[in-house]
């Protein structure tokens, strides 16, 4: 088993869509969560950190389940301007980086 | 610019060669990161740096990579003898402290031929 997994995409959507994305890790001592976003043929950025009690930035939901292990990502409205790839990471004493998760929002 | 940077941005090497990038990381952050992208992967860890001292490594890591950062500032990817698996991009991060964002920089592709 991967120790993060992540729904492997593409999402394809509308502009206004609703779009979420899940990730599992499989280390339950894993200590901190993450979604970065990374665009084609660039680096990886900072989304968004995942708290435990969930968090929200603007468009951006994020949330943790630590007794299934797994993290959720949801945009509303989105965006062209979204279109992207997005990973989910988990801290345990590195940090480990799912496969990500391709989106292609469409007008 | 103060973001991390990493050179060379390219890197085409046949078989068997030594190849070595280079990473500066934003200067005030004390860690170090390295990692390996592959198409349709995320970047996998390779090894990190707390100041100079390296203090994990990827079991994955096989013994012709080795890296350094011998006064905690820039860091130093080498891989001897290259296979065509080598073949990705390396990205170099840097963070403040353990859990605090890390900023990527632009990675160096290596192509093996």
């Amino acid at each position: 088993r991967k120790e993060v997994e992540q729904d492997p995409g593409p999402f394809n959507v509308p502009e206004g869509a609703t779009v979420a994305f899940n990730c599992t890790y499989s280390n339950s001592a894993s200590q901190s969560f993450f979604w970065y976003r990374q665009d084609c043929r660039k680096e990886p950025k900072l989304l968004m950190s995942v708290y435990s009690s969930g968090n929200e930035d603007g468009r951006f939901t994020a949330q943790l389940n630590r007794a299934s292990q797994y993290i959720s990502l949801l945009i509303r409205d989105s965006k062209l301007s979204d279109s992207a790839t997005y990973l989910c990471v988990v801290n345990e004493r590195d940090m480990r980086f799912g496969a990500g998760t391709r989106l292609t929002v469409k007008p | 610019d103060t973001g991390v940077s990493q050179n060379p941005r390219h890197k085409i090497t046949k078989r068997g060669q030594n190849v070595t990038f280079r990473c500066d990381p934003i200067s005030e952050h004390n860690r170090l990161y390295w990692y390996r992208q592959t198409l349709g992967q995320g970047p996998e860890f390779l090894t990190y740096f707390q100041n100079e001292a390296q203090l994990e490594k990827s079991r994955l890591l096989s013994d012709r990579f080795s890296a350094e950062r011998p006064k905690g500032s820039f860091s130093t990817l080498e891989i001897q003898r290259t296979e065509q698996g080598d073949s990705a991009m390396y990205l170099c991060a840097s963070s403040l402290y353990r859990d605090f964002e890390q900023f990527f920089g632009p990675g160096t592709r290596l192509t093996v031929l």
